[in-house]
């Protein structure tokens, strides 16, 4: 089974519009991480936002928040008031465990967001 | 800010020649990662690293090897380049512990002919 699922198609919307993109996880471990990165067209992948599994609250980062569904499994990003420079490509990815030789992500395959003048 | 550079932005090489891609880092992070990036398939882990001289296998480890002798080093050898390794190879770092988050290199796309 695919540990991060992230199964929208391209994604469009509209300049200075809120998206949300869709991400869904599998673990059976109590100590996880889940990040979003950004990949924009030059190709260099930019971290946006971080979310432990103890967490209480949602984390937000600026114009970004991500919508923490622990029972559901899922690690929505929500990027308000988007603007042109928000197209790129999006990955979710998850950190199982602690530090150490559990450092290490595991990325679902990206969703591809255009935002429209 | 932290830094990951890789050797070579692009790179064109034969069937079967033996290829070294290099990633520096230099935030002293102990973990250090190679990924392959494909169309639809997002990034694969192939090897990574949590310290010098020790090394794991990622996810599709075959047909690459790894050397770490220095903290802020860490380079991906293929040992018989093919044509079905063509692809952007992306290398990150990060620290042992909170908050993991990985650096990334800007990528090197390599093609093999």
């Amino acid at each position: 089974a695919q540990k991060i699922t992230q199964t929208q198609p391209g994604m469009f919307v509209q300049e200075k519009e809120a998206v949300t993109l869709d991400c869904t996880y599998d673990t059976s471990d109590p100590s996880y991480g889940l990040f979003w990165y950004k990949q924009p067209s030059s190709g260099e992948m930019i971290f946006l936002i971080y979310q432990g599994s103890y967490d209480q609250q949602n984390a937000t980062e600026g114009r970004y928040s991500l919508n923490f569904q622990k029972a559901r499994k899922s690690a929505n990003l929500v990027i308000s008031a988007s603007q042109l420079g928000d197209s790129a490509m999006y990955f979710c990815a998850m950190r199982e465990g602690g530090g150490g030789a559990n450092s290490k992500l595991t990325f679902g395959k990206g969703i591809t967001l255009s935002v429209r003048p | 800010d932290v830094k990951v550079t890789q050797s070579s932005r692009y790179l064109v090489k034969r069937t079967g020649e033996k290829v070294f891609l290099e990633c520096v880092q230099d935030m002293d992070h102990e973990n250090m990662f190679w990924y392959r990036q494909d169309p639809g398939l997002g990034l694969r882990l192939i090897y990574f690293s949590y310290d010098v001289k020790m090394k794991e296998k990622g996810d599709i480890p075959e047909g690459y090897s790894v050397s770490r002798e220095k903290k802020e080093r860490f380079s991906l050898i293929l040992e018989s380049a093919s044509t079905n390794q063509t692809s952007m190879y992306l290398c990150a770092s990060s620290l042992a512990g909170f908050p993991y988050e990985q650096y990334f290199g800007p990528g090197t796309r390599l093609t093999v002919t």
